[in-house]
């Protein structure tokens, strides 16, 4: 699976957009970028997930560059419930594949 | 989404002990669930992968005598810490693959359990 390169932490106001930048130049054809994230002492939760076009639901939008090379997670009105730790993992959709956790971004969502 | 459970949530236990962890996917069948392993503040690092029916594929550096894996049936997947000491403390998380197919296309996706802290004295 390709790698991914997040910034290790990021702090956004209650209220305000948080945007969450992931970096996967090396992606393939046929991967997608999956975003999870994980609260203290819970485990991952799914967020949402595309293969080369923007896609939105209820919890958040992803933005895909036209290369493919990164992504954009946005949190449009972030909450103090939204403070986690936030991984962007690249893979494949075929077969039981194994997802490889990165050391995600700490995001800090700041009242 | 689907639901997959954990239990215990925690426990705490002597060192030389066994202790067993259940997975459970509560509204589905899974015949791929995974198991990972936290240490703090560092990120999830996958154990094995365990396949309903056979054994459960363990990834490198993982020892599979001391990590006994079990999946005996489509909704269960048991981890045993056999011989636990407190290296061996850590936050055990299980996912559970679902997958098929749906409105012209596939999918393929883990829903994680909340996790099972293990403290060995």
């Amino acid at each position: 699976d390709a790698k991914t390169t997040q910034p290790t932490s990021m702090d956004c106001a209650e209220g305000r957009a948080a945007n969450l930048p992931c970096n996967h130049s090396t992606i393939s054809g046929n991967e997608y970028v999956y975003w999870y994230r994980q609260i203290h002492s819970q485990g991952p939760q799914y967020i949402i997930h595309g293969l080369k076009n923007n896609e939105t639901n209820e919890m958040a939008s992803l933005i895909i560059t036209e290369d493919r090379k990164s992504s954009t997670l946005i949190l449009p009105h972030a909450t103090l419930r939204d403070t986690a730790v936030y991984y962007c993992i690249v893979r494949v959709v075929q077969g039981a594949q194994k997802l490889v956790f990165g050391q995600g971004t700490r995001l800090t969502i700041n009242p | 989404g689907a639901v997959v459970s954990q239990h215990p949530s925690r426990v705490i236990c002597k060192s030389g002990t066994s202790v067993k962890i259940e997975c459970r996917s509560l509204d589905f069948q899974a015949t791929t669930m995974f198991w990972y392993r936290q240490f703090p503040k560092k990120s999830l690092m996958l154990m094995a992968t365990s396949n309903e029916g056979s054994k459960a594929t363990y990834e490198q550096g993982v020892e599979k005598d001391k990590f006994l894996i079990n999946h005996a049936s489509l909704t269960l997947s048991t981890l045993t810490v056999t011989s636990a000491h407190p290296e061996d403390s850590s936050f055990y998380i299980c996912s559970a693959r679902v997958w098929g197919l749906a409105g012209g296309g596939g999918y393929n996706e883990q829903f994680f359990g909340p996790g099972t802290r293990l403290t060995v004295l």
